[in-house]
Order: C-alpha cells, then structure tokens, then sequence
C-alpha cells in the first residue's frame, strides 16, 4: 500500500536537460527525505526537509536542490543532468521528531542520463 | 557517528533453511536500529525495528531480530526460507541528534533456491 508517490518510475534523459522528480505523501508527515541508491551501495541521504519552507543538505553531495512549499510534496531537481546522474532515486517520509519512527518509501525513479 | 555494517553482500540459503543476516551498528548511545526489504523495482518497507524495549523484535513475514549489546549486533532471522524472501535487505541506525536520519548499510542480496 503506498501512501507515497514518486514519478516518473523510469526516465531516460539526454545530458544537459533540467529534470524534476515528484514525490508527494498523503500521510501528513513533517519530515521528508531524499536517498540516492546505487547498486551494491549503501542509501546515500542527499536532501531532507523538517516540514515547509525547511530543506537541508544530507551526507552525500548533490548537485540537485529540493523545495518543499507544501507539506505533502517534496521534489527534486536537477538543473543540467550528467551522465554521472545515473541513479535510483528514493523518496522517503516519517512522522514526528522521534528516531524510532520508521521511513516510509516510494517506489524510486530510475534515472538515466545518456 | 553512527554506521551500521552488513557482512556478505550475498547470501544463499535452500528454501526451507535458516535464514541469517548479519548486521553490526556503531553508535555511542542505545541506538534505534531498523531491517528494511527491497523487492526488486521497489522502494524499501520496514521489516521490524529495536527501540530499546524487547531485544528479541518480532516483524513481518516470519522474520525476527535480537538486539545484543555486548556484541553491538542486530541480527536478522527467519526459521525456514521461502522463495518469496528473495530479496535485498538493510540494516539501518537512526542518528541519535537531532536530525534523526536514518543511514543505512550496503544491504544484503539474499537468493533462495528451490
């Protein structure tokens, strides 16, 4: 049952073009977060939001930007996609501030940038 | 900082045998500790979670893992495998400040055969 949503699932891009990948939950979480995840890779966190109008950085440096103007939705975007773009993109929510509260994920975007 | 580790990237078992993956965290305090499983084109979904009460955790789908201090282990098991466990699994640790993010070992690819 996914209460979050991501789209598009597969995108195929050529290098340069300006993408954004949705994401939006109907679960009224505050907190909100993107992973990148390659293959044989741990989820590497790239962006994270407390609620509206809050983003910030994650451990992994990203040369996408994220904004979040309303509660429910949290896109990302990257401005001249490369090829060393090529990932899988993971969206996640949680409820509260506690960090026992488990993620609740998308179903990622496989992004392909040729 | 807290990190989690995997050991084996792989992991086989015929269905019907024991299922054991390994997980060892870091973490200078009691740490929130995760399973997640990820079936293939999917997002993650919380198997089961340690918060400092039970250290024997009871999830879904058979699965069940023991917090064990001494050893800094989290361990996940199932009694007997089943094909539809095939899957990739990870282990996780929630950061103890006050970001709380969750960062995530390089999962375990686990493969039942018949």
């Amino acid at each position: 049952e996914a209460d979050i949503y991501q789209t598009p699932r597969y995108l195929v891009i050529g290098t340069g073009k300006k993408i954004t990948l949705e994401c939006s939950q109907t679960m009224g979480h505050d907190k909100m977060y993107w992973y990148q995840q390659d293959p044989g890779m741990e989820l590497h966190l790239i962006h994270y939001s407390y609620g509206v109008n809050s983003t910030e950085k994650g451990d992994l440096s990203s040369e996408s930007t994220v904004s979040r103007i309303r509660t429910e939705h949290f896109p990302l975007t990257l401005e001249s996609a490369r090829p060393s773009h090529t990932s899988q993109y993971l969206c996640a929510s949680r409820r509260g501030n506690g960090g026992n509260s488990p993620l609740h994920f998308g179903n990622g975007t496989r992004l392909t940038v040729t | 900082a807290q990190s989690v580790t995997q050991l084996g990237s792989h992991v086989s078992v015929s269905e019907g045998a024991l299922v054991l993956l390994r997980c060892n965290y870091s973490s200078s305090v009691p740490p929130y500790l995760f399973w997640y499983v990820q079936y293939p084109n999917q997002g993650l979904q919380l198997l089961l979670k340690y918060t400092s009460a039970a250290t024997l955790v009871k999830g879904i789908n058979g699965f069940e893992a023991e917090f064990k201090k001494s050893e800094t282990s989290f361990h996940l098991t199932k009694p007997s495998a089943h094909m539809s466990d095939a899957a990739e699994y990870f282990c996780a640790v929630s950061d103890m400040s006050g970001a709380n993010n969750l960062f995530f070992g390089t999962g375990t690819r686990l493969t039942v055969i018949p």
